[in-house]
């Protein structure tokens, strides 16, 4: 069975350095999403891309986040001046379709920032 | 109001019982709603879409209420595999994004 996969499970990165979490979607899917889950808290929308744009962005979202779907297969997040309240577990996302389409999601990857 | 809110349980059952869950959505443009499963520390995984009609899957049935803006999950004859957090999900809006609830624990006992 497809499934995303996301690389590395585990990043430790120091406050104000940058990280570019990596997802590779299911390959005949057009949507991609990234998801963010703080330790105990529910699962948050960051943004929606379609087409090499990005669709939506929650606020959460803001500039020191981008997105890129750099080749045919990767879709990846980085994050600039990275904070103590990025961490979280990032889960990248992709559905074949729009919004009634199920949106299949990667392992995540842990983010700690120290 | 929460986007997504749900009794954060959790939920102590016996293998075997039928246990519900409820949920209700802020947005009456949402036009997209899902039952999820997060096992610890794991990603979420659908465990089945919901129609106004209502839809069962198994041991699983979901109804929903467009009016009330309710959305339910019942599970019968619980197994211990069944232990996990179930996420309530509604699309953002008229979007594609999803809006989580917190989520409500599950832990079926022998």
């Amino acid at each position: 069975e497809p499934e995303v996969t996301q690389t590395p499970s585990h990043q430790v990165t120091q406050m104000g350095q940058e990280v570019i979490l990596r997802c590779v979607p299911i390959s005949n899917h057009l949507y991609f999403y990234w998801y963010r889950q703080i330790l105990g808290q529910k699962v948050e929308f960051l943004v929606s891309f379609y087409n090499n744009e990005i669709s939506e962005k929650s606020e959460i979202f803001d500039d020191r986040f981008s997105v890129e779907r750099p080749d045919g297969s990767n879709f990846t997040l980085k994050i600039r001046s990275t904070k103590l309240e990025d961490s979280a577990m990032y889960f990248c996302a992709s559905s074949e379709a729009g919004s009634k389409e199920t949106q299949y999601f990667g392992p995540g990857t842990r983010l700690l920032v120290l | 109001r929460k986007e997504v809110e749900q009794d954060p349980g959790p939920f102590n059952v016996p293998e075997g019982a039928t246990v519900a869950f409820n949920c209700t959505y802020s947005n009456s443009a949402s036009q997209s709603f899902f039952w999820y499963r997060q096992d610890c520390r794991k990603e979420p995984k659908l465990l089945m879409s919901v129609y106004s009609s209502g839809n069962e899957d198994g041991r699983f049935t979901a109804q929903l209420n467009r009016a009330s803006q309710y959305i339910s999950l019942l599970i019968r004859d619980s197994k211990l595999s069944d232990s996990a957090t179930y996420l309530c999900v509604v699309n953002r809006h008229s979007g594609y994004a999803l809006n989580f609830g917190k989520g409500t624990s599950l832990l079926v006992t022998p």
